[in-house]
């Protein structure tokens, strides 16, 4: 069974462009988490969806969004990127969240903003 | 309020020695699972356990066991003959239903702990 994919791998960007990354989740799995990962604050949850509705929502700003389609696939969007925005950004999909059945991760997409 | 902490910022052991990262958590609710997982210098997370807060069973798979204490909020992992491929950042992590009475649940993550195994 094929694991959670993240595409792209590594992404540079400048300051005040947006950015789109994308995540393929386990076949089956209907549940797609996003969290970014910093030196400065560790892991920290951005959002969940769930049958393409966003069910939960961590303490980001507006610039942050995301979305799911109908075949569980998802996609993040970063508008405005600033400095701070660098990060790694993880993909995890479950069959129904972390209070059903375990996470699985993917590679993560590291994001450079110069 | 949830909170995962992870008092031990980084260890290092010679290989075969035996080793325990600690976790301690907190929240209010009744129901909630504890995970594990490890990161290697790849980036992405492995699963390694699920746990969930009415099964204060110790767990053991292969080298890999863990002691779930509820009395002590503690849910802490040893490696035992430690190996060089078993360096990585450890994470501990809690979910939980939160204010909102979430059904799905998130992660709430510790800081990690950066093991180091040497030959």
């Amino acid at each position: 069974k094929a694991g959670v994919t993240q595409t792209p791998r590594y992404l540079i960007k400048t300051r005040g462009q947006q950015v789109t990354l994308s995540c393929s989740p386990i076949s089956g799995h209907r549940s797609v988490s996003w969290y970014q990962q910093t030196p400065g604050q560790g892991l920290q949850f951005l959002f969940e969806y769930f049958s393409e509705t966003q069910r939960n929502k961590g303490n980001f700003p507006g610039r942050f969004s995301g979305r799911q389609f109908s075949n569980s696939r998802s996609e993040m969007n970063v508008s405005t990127l600033e400095l701070g925005d660098s990060a790694l950004y993880l993909c995890a999909s479950s069959l129904r969240g972390a209070l059903n059945s375990p996470l699985h991760f993917g590679n993560g997409t590291r994001l450079t903003v110069t | 309020a949830q909170k995962v902490t992870q008092a031990q910022t980084e260890i290092s052991v010679v290989e075969k020695e035996d080793v325990t990262l600690d976790c301690v958590y907190e929240t209010r609710d009744t129901t909630y699972y504890l995970f594990w997982y490890k990161q290697p210098p790849s980036g992405e997370l492995v699963f390694l356990i699920r746990r969930n807060s009415f099964d204060e069973q110790n767990e053991i798979s292969g080298r890999y066991s863990w002691n779930f204490q509820k009395s002590t909020s503690s849910f802490n992992f040893t490696i035992t003959a430690s190996q060089v491929v078993d360096s990585a950042v450890y994470f501990c992590a809690l979910s939980d239903p939160g204010l909102g009475g979430s059904t799905l649940g998130r992660l709430y993550f510790g800081r990690g702990t950066q093991l180091t195994v040497w030959p």
